[in-house]
């Protein structure tokens, strides 16, 4: 059975700092996703990671893959207010062209404070 | 482009009672998901449809939950009937490849 874990899962920090989202998981996969969400919303896809050593980057989030570890990051840098969302990582079995159903963590809840 | 869309937003209903949850995916994703998110958890896949087909309905509980997609398009997911346990925001999902795009969900309140 597929496990996902994200660590931490509540995050409290200063603007400006900077802070790595940590998930790991069970069995090998090469496909990981980043998903946003805000309280009262649904998921908003950030990044989706396809092969080993992937690292993609958006504003002030940078996410890599390493599957040989079956570790992915999620990275902040300089954060700001807007930021603070729950973050979730999830994990797709699938390997042909379209998408398995995901395995999600149980997200980390970030809170930036000014 | 329209997201997936998704109603009710809010439901609130007496347990042993039917209810049921309407989806209508991005135009041309062939893949449509439902999903249950508990509160403070991630979401868990419940049903899969590639098309009309059903591929993966493993973690579908088929004694009192049902789904179906007519036509490969709009999909229904029914729980007949409600428990106190099935609270939950139900999403649901779509895919022309690998990137699901997440519809905004359906609250159940199971009183």
């Amino acid at each position: 059975e597929l496990k996902v874990e994200q660590n931490p899962l509540f995050l409290s920090m200063q603007e400006g700092k900077n802070y790595t989202i940590y998930c790991n998981y069970s069995t090998t996969s090469d496909r990981l996703y980043w998903y946003r969400q805000d309280p009262g919303k649904s998921l908003e896809s950030l990044f989706v990671l396809l092969s080993n050593g992937a690292v993609k980057q958006e504003g002030r989030l940078m996410a890599s893959l390493d599957t040989k570890a079956r570790l992915s990051t999620l990275h902040i840098t300089a954060a700001v207010h807007d930021l603070s969302a729950t973050y979730f990582c999830a994990v797709d079995m699938g390997s042909g062209g379209g998408a398995d159903g995901l395995t999600f963590g149980k997200g980390t809840h970030l809170i930036i404070q000014p | 482009e329209a997201g997936v869309v998704q109603s009710p937003r809010y439901k609130i209903i007496e347990k042993k009672q039917p209810v049921a949850f309407w989806c209508n995916p991005i135009s041309g994703h062939n893949t449509l998901y439902w999903y249950r998110q508990n509160l403070g958890q991630g979401p868990e896949l419940l049903i899969r449809y590639e098309n009309e087909e059903a591929v993966d309905d493993s973690q579908l509980p088929k004694d009192r939950f049902s789904a179906e997609r007519l036509k490969g398009v709009d999909s229904t997911l029914k729980i007949q009937p409600a428990e106190l346990g099935d609270s939950a925001v139900y999403l649901c999902a779509s895919s022309l490849n690998v990137r699901q795009y997440f519809g905004p969900g359906t609250r159940l309140t199971v009183t």
